[in-house]
């Protein structure tokens, strides 16, 4: 069965500092893979896309990497704000035309002052 | 840029009672979604559509209807609503397709069903 799981579930840290959180997944056939940040009350944006080919790829202070060996990915955070604080969604797509996305259950940061 | 818009933000219905959520796209995508949020679940797909005139089951389309008349517009209809249709409902559009396509978001449409 295709499922993408996320950890930790919530996050806490301090403004300033660094945070990673993960995403591992089992669909198959592979497509690609995309974070989501969802702030309160708002709708999913998408942050990054990576594919198969791709190691790493940032997007500001944000910085994603997939492994698609071992099938992981992780989103890096660099020098938090306050403004990071929302849940981060990990989905990966698989090949085949209309298959439903697979979407992780999030990760819910919250970065405090 | 209004980009996807959901109509409305908030509902409580009794059940039994109908309604139509409206989701309306100004960036002349041809796919469109209606996803359902819960607690501790991921986002799960209800229906989608390909293109004017055309709609398709997700994952659990059971309780909802769609249509799709104008290519701008994706109407997502509860004939009959139960409180396990309590949830937010979130509409997306994508230019190329989910599998290959970024997902633009509604602001989502928080329903209760007593």
């Amino acid at each position: 069965k295709n499922q993408v799981e996320q950890s930790p579930q919530s996050l806490i840290i301090l403004e300033g500092k660094n945070c990673t959180l993960q995403c591992n997944y089992t669909v198959s056939p592979f497509s690609n893979l995309r974070w989501y940040k969802q702030d309160t009350g708002r709708g999913p944006v998408s942050l990054t896309i990576m594919t198969f080919s791709e190691n790493t790829k940032s997007n500001g202070r944000y910085t994603a990497t997939l492994d698609a060996d071992t099938k992981q990915s992780s989103l890096h955070i660099t020098a938090s704000q306050l403004s990071d604080s929302a849940s981060y969604i990990c989905v990966v797509s698989a090949e085949k035309g209309n298959t439903p996305l697979v979407f992780g259950k999030g990760t819910r940061l919250s970065v405090i002052a | 840029n209004a980009g996807v818009t959901q109509t409305p933000k908030f509902r409580v219905l009794k059940t039994g009672q109908s309604m139509t959520l409206l989701c309306a796209q100004d960036m002349n995508h041809e796919y469109m979604y209606w996803y359902r949020q819960d607690p501790g679940m991921g986002l799960r797909l209800i229906h989608y559509s390909v293109g004017e005139g055309t709609t398709a089951k997700g994952e659990v389309p059971d309780g909802y209807n769609v249509s799709r008349l104008k290519k701008q517009n994706f109407l997502l209809g509860l004939e009959s609503a139960a409180p396990s249709q309590t949830s937010v409902y979130f509409c997306a559009s994508s230019p190329t397709g989910q599998n290959t396509g970024e997902l633009f978001f509604g602001e989502g449409s928080r329903l209760t069903v007593l």
